[in-house]
């Protein structure tokens, strides 16, 4: 069982479009990150959220944490090339460790040129 | 800062030999995990530690040992490799931390294949 469902799992779309991609669970995360791992390399972090409704920008990103805190989104204005990568969601459930995080299995963009 | 470095970066096994793949963080940092990332299968827990000399299972630890004798290094030994475990691994770090939240820190990763 799958504990956070990435969707969707491949996007493959033109430089300038716009995007969404999402994170969804039944269970209620402390925390929620996002990271992007690039081919050949180890996962990076972009943000962490924590409270419930939380939105935060980073440049053309704009990441949100649900309300009920199960679930987040992502979305990337106008992408380019260099946005191309593996996006991962990875939480710390609530009542449980805040070192452990379950990862989601990702979604793979690719934007072309 | 070197960050998390990992040892080999590629590495060819045949069936049955052993190999362990090192892991070291220069960043002072109490947790150290090792995943493994198969493709279209995100990252599964396979060891952590929460500092030298304390390690604990993840999710899927069948086939696989860990030690932490110091804080630096947390090497994952495979004693009897198989087939199933081709995969990318990857090592990663984090602070101890009061909030609520906890940023790890990734190696470049390990890529294994068992022949």
């Amino acid at each position: 069982t799958q504990l956070l469902e990435q969707s969707p799992q491949f996007l493959s779309i033109q430089e300038g479009e716009n995007l969404t991609v999402y994170c969804n669970s039944s269970s209620v995360f402390s925390s929620l990150q996002w990271y992007r791992q690039e081919p050949g390399e180890g996962p990076v972090l972009l943000v962490t959220v924590v409270t419930g409704g939380e939105v935060k920008k980073l440049k053309r990103l704009t990441f949100q944490f649900g309300d009920a805190r199960k679930d987040s989104s992502l979305h990337i204005t106008a992408a380019q090339p260099g946005d191309t990568g593996l996006y991962l969601c990875a939480g710390a459930l609530s009542g449980g460790s805040n070192y452990k995080l379950t990862f989601g299995k990702g979604t793979l963009l690719t934007v072309n040129p | 800062n070197a960050g998390v470095t990992q040892t080999p970066k590629f590495r060819i096994l045949k069936i049955g030999q052993s190999m362990t793949l090192q892991c070291a963080q220069d960043m002072n940092h109490n947790y150290m995990y090792w995943y493994r990332q198969d493709p279209g299968m995100g990252l599964k827990l396979i060891y952590y530690s929460v500092g030298a000399g304390i390690t604990d299972k993840g999710e899927v630890p069948n086939g696989y040992n860990v030690s932490r004798s110091t804080t630096e290094d947390f090497p994952l030994r495979l004693e009897l490799a198989a087939p199933s475990q081709t995969s990318v691994y990857f090592c990663a770090s984090s602070a101890r931390q009061k909030k609520s939240y906890n940023e790890q820190f990734f190696g470049p990763g390990t890529r294994l294949t068992v022949l």
